[in-house]
C-alpha cells in the first residue's frame, strides 16, 4: 500500500503544453520532496516543502504544499522534451522520528516535440 | 561535481548465487540509504545508516539481505541465496545530515536473478 497516491500514472503531452501531477496522502508530512528520474538513472531532487501552503517556483516548475500538509502539486508551464522523466513525491511523516522518506509510485511524463 | 558511485552497473546472475553492491557516498555525508525499485514496487526503502550505524531495516528481507557499512566510504548491499523475484534496481543514496533532508542518488544497479 502506498502511503502516497500520485496521479495520474501516465501523462503525454506536446511541447508548449501545461500539466499537473498530484502527490496525495491522508497523512501529516513533516517535508515532501518531488524528484525528477530519467531512464537508466537515479532520482535526482527538485525541490524540498516543509510548510503548509508553501509555494516554490524553479524556472517554469511550479511546487506547492497543501495547507494541511498532506498532498503537494508539480506544475509545469510550456513543457519541453527535456521535461520528459519519472516524477516521484517522498514524504516523512510527522511521526516518523527518523527522517525516513516512503515514495510515491510516481507519475511518467512524456513531451513530445 | 561529487557524485554517489556504485558498482556493478549492471549484474546477471543464476539463482542461489550471492549478489554484492557497493557504493562509495559523497564525501561528507554521513547518512546512507538503500532503495529498491521495481515496476510493481516503486521505490522501496530497504535500510539506512547514519554514522554508519544501521538505523532501520525493517524494509529488507532478513534471511537473505544484509547491509553493512565497513567505513565511511563504503556501503554493501549483500543477497545471499538471490532469488528471480530479487530481480530490480538497486539505488545508493547519501545525505548530509542536517542539510534538510538533500538526498543524491547513486545510478543504481540493475539486478537480474536468472
Amino acid at each position: 500500500t502506498q502511503l502516497l497516491e500520485q496521479s495520474p500514472q501516465f501523462l503525454s503531452i506536446q511541447e508548449g503544453e501545461n500539466l499537473t501531477v498530484y502527490c496525495n496522502s491522508s497523512s501529516v508530512f513533516s517535508s515532501l520532496q518531488w524528484y525528477r528520474q530519467e531512464p537508466g538513472e537515479g532520482p535526482v531532487l527538485l525541490v524540498t516543502v516543509v510548510t503548509g501552503g508553501e509555494v516554490k517556483k524553479l524556472k517554469r516548475l511550479t511546487f506547492q504544499f497543501g495547507d494541511a500538509r498532506k498532498d503537494s502539486s508539480l506544475h509545469i508551464t510550456a513543457a519541453q522534451p527535456g521535461d520528459t522523466g519519472l516524477y516521484l513525491c517522498a514524504g516523512v511523516s510527522r511521526t516518523d522520528s527518523w527522517g525516513k522518506f516512503q515514495f510515491g509510485a510516481g507519475t511518467q511524463v512524456v513531451v513530445t516535440p | 561535481d561529487a557524485r554517489v558511485t556504485q558498482t556493478p552497473r549492471h549484474k546477471v546472475t543464476e539463482m542461489g548465487q550471492e549478489v554484492t553492491m557497493r557504493c562509495q557516498p559523497i564525501l561528507g555525508h554521513n547518512t546512507v540509504f538503500w532503495y529498491r525499485q521495481t515496476m510493481m514496487q516503486g521505490l522501496e526503502l530497504l535500510a539506512y545508516f547514519r554514522n554508519r550505524a544501521p538505523l532501520d531495516d525493517s524494509g529488507m528481507p532478513k534471511d537473505r539481505f544484509s547491509a553493512e557499512m565497513p567505513d565511511a566510504t563504503l556501503a554493501t548491499l549483500k543477497i545471499q541465496p538471490s532469488e528471480p523475484r530479487d530481480s530490480a534496481v538497486y539505488f545508493c543514496a547519501s545525505e548530509r545530515t542536517g542539510a534538510s533532508y538533500e538526498q543524491y542518488f547513486g545510478p543504481g544497479t540493475r539486478l537480474t536473478v536468472t
